[in-house]
C-alpha cells in the first residue's frame, strides 16, 4: 500500500462550488504539506503543518484552508473554487529527523470549469 | 531564504547520449540539496539527495549529482540515457536547520528520442 495516498485522484467542478481534497499517511510523519504544480511552475507551497497544533502558509494561501485532522491526515479545502485553482495538487509528508525530505503522494488532477 | 534556478526548461536527448540537467541556488546557509523525478501522470519521488560529505551524489536509475559549493550548484547526469528517462525533473533546496520547507526548480522537462 501507498505511504501517502489522496482523495480524489482527479474531480471536475465548477465556479463557486466548495471542494475538499483529502490526503492520509501511514510514515507516522508529523509534517505535512499542500503543493499545487502548474506548467511551468514547478511546485507552489500553499499549507504546511508541523503537527496537528500546528498550520502555516506557504506562498499561496489566498482562497484556499486546511484541515489537520490528525497526526496521519490534512485536507485542503477550497472555499468557492475559480477556474485558476486548476491545478495539480500534491500532499507531502516529511520527518524532521530526516533532513527535511520529503514523501509525496500520487496528485490529484483539480479542474474547475 | 533561499531559491532554485533550473536552467534549462526542456531538454531533448537522443537514446544512449549522456545528459547534464542543470541546477543553481542561493542560500545565505549551509544547504541539503534534492533532485526528484516526476514520471508522466506521477507524483514526485526521490532521485537523489545531498546532505553532507562527498560532494559526488549517486542516485537511483543511473543518475548521479555533484554537489559544487563554490558555484552554488547542483548539476544532474546520467551517462546513457533511455527512453524510460523521459520525465519531469525538479530541483529542491532546504537550509539546514531550517523549519524542513523545500523551495523548488520549476522544472526540467527531459524528453528521450529513439
Amino acid at each position: 500500500d501507498a505511504d501517502v495516498t489522496q482523495t480524489p485522484r482527479n474531480r471536475i467542478t465548477k465556479t463557486g462550488k466548495r471542494i475538499m481534497l483529502e490526503c492520509s499517511q501511514t510514515k507516522g510523519h508529523d509534517r505535512m504539506y499542500w503543493y499545487r504544480q502548474d506548467p511551468g511552475l514547478g511546485l507552489r507551497l500553499i499549507y504546511y503543518s508541523f503537527d496537528v497544533k500546528d498550520i502555516n502558509k506557504g506562498e499561496i494561501s489566498d482562497g484556499y484552508s486546511v484541515s489537520r485532522q490528525a497526526q496521519a491526515k490534512f485536507s485542503l479545502s477550497l472555499e468557492s473554487a475559480i477556474p485558476n485553482q486548476t491545478a495539480l495538487y500534491f500532499c507531502a509528508t516529511s520527518d524532521p529527523g530526516q533532513y527535511n525530505e520529503q514523501f509525496f503522494g500520487p496528485g490529484t488532477r483539480l479542474t474547475v470549469l | 531564504a533561499q531559491s532554485v534556478t533550473q536552467l534549462d526548461s526542456q531538454v531533448p536527448v537522443f537514446e544512449e547520449a549522456p545528459v547534464e540537467l542543470r541546477c543553481n541556488y542561493s542560500s545565505s546557509v549551509s544547504v541539503y540539496l534534492f533532485w526528484y523525478v516526476q514520471y508522466p501522470n506521477q507524483g514526485l519521488q526521490l532521485l537523489l539527495k545531498y546532505l553532507s560529505g562527498s560532494t559526488l551524489v549517486k542516485g537511483i536509475n543511473g543518475f548521479e549529482a555533484e554537489f559544487n559549493k563554490s558555484q552554488t550548484s547542483f548539476h544532474l547526469r546520467k551517462p546513457s540515457v533511455h527512453i524510460s528517462d523521459t520525465a519531469e525533473y525538479f530541483c529542491a533546496v532546504s537550509g539546514r536547520g531550517s523549519q524542513g520547507n523545500l523551495i523548488f526548480g520549476k522544472g526540467t522537462k527531459l524528453s528521450v528520442k529513439p
